[in-house]
């Protein structure tokens, strides 16, 4: 059975103060590993798709990153605005196709950048 | 934004009734999902559609049902609602099976059972 763990559960920036968000997961086949940023109230929001291990991706202060059994968010710098919750989920090649490859999501990290 | 609209917002109903949540798409895609997100659960798929009739069960799917008549359209229902089914719920969507298969999902519904 899939299993994703995101760690911290919460975490508590102060602006400028970088840091990293983990993901490990356990997938009969990686076939994708996704980001979403969640705001309160609001649904999730797209940030990126991994597909193999070694692959980077980067938009403005966030970088993700993908080895075989985790991934990292790193955020540089952050600012106030970057305060959400973010969501790691995985897509398992061997799951069943007509799903499309329905996502597995962790419980997700709560990230507070204060001023 | 993905052109994804759910209906209602918010709704507060009395254990045993009917209820039926709407999710509307604008971007003609082939697959769309229910999830449910509680705390300490994360978001966990309860129904999902890869066509016009074609339907099959998640991995919370007790006590739901769902129907999807047109492209555009995928309803759930709660047969008899429980407090256990008290929670915010989220349609996704997704286009077809290649390199980009992400989930874009609508703003969510919050459900109240009392």
């Amino acid at each position: 059975e899939d299993q994703v763990t995101q760690s911290p559960e919460a975490l508590r920036l102060q602006e400028g103060e970088s840091s990293s968000l983990n993901c490990s997961y356990t997938v009969s086949g990686l076939r994708g590993l996704f980001w979403y940023r969640q705001d309160p109230g609001k649904g999730p929001e797209f940030l990126f798709t991994l597909y193999s291990a070694g692959e980077e991706k980067e938009k403005e202060r966030l970088k993700a990153t993908l080895t075989k059994k985790e991934s990292f968010l790193h955020i540089t710098a952050p600012k106030p605005e970057d305060s959400a919750t973010y969501l790691c989920a995985v897509q398992d090649t061997f799951s069943n196709s007509n799903s499309g490859y329905a996502l597995n999501f962790g419980k997700g990290t709560s990230l507070l950048v204060t001023p | 934004d993905a052109g994804i609209t759910q209906s209602p917002r918010h709704k507060v109903t009395e254990t045993g009734t009917p209820v039926t949540l709407r999710c509307h798409q604008t971007e003609n895609h082939r697959y769309m999902y229910w999830y449910r997100q509680d705390p300490g659960h994360g978001l966990r798929l309860i129904h999902y559609s890869y066509g016009v009739k074609d339907t099959d069960k998640g991995e919370v799917s007790d006590g739901y049902s769902v129907s999807r008549s047109k492209t555009e359209d995928f309803l759930l229902t709660l047969e008899s609602a429980t407090s256990s089914q008290t929670s915010v719920y989220f349609c996704a969507i997704s286009g077809y099976l290649g390199q980009n298969t992400e989930a874009f999902f609508g703003q969510g519904t919050r459900l109240t059972v009392v």
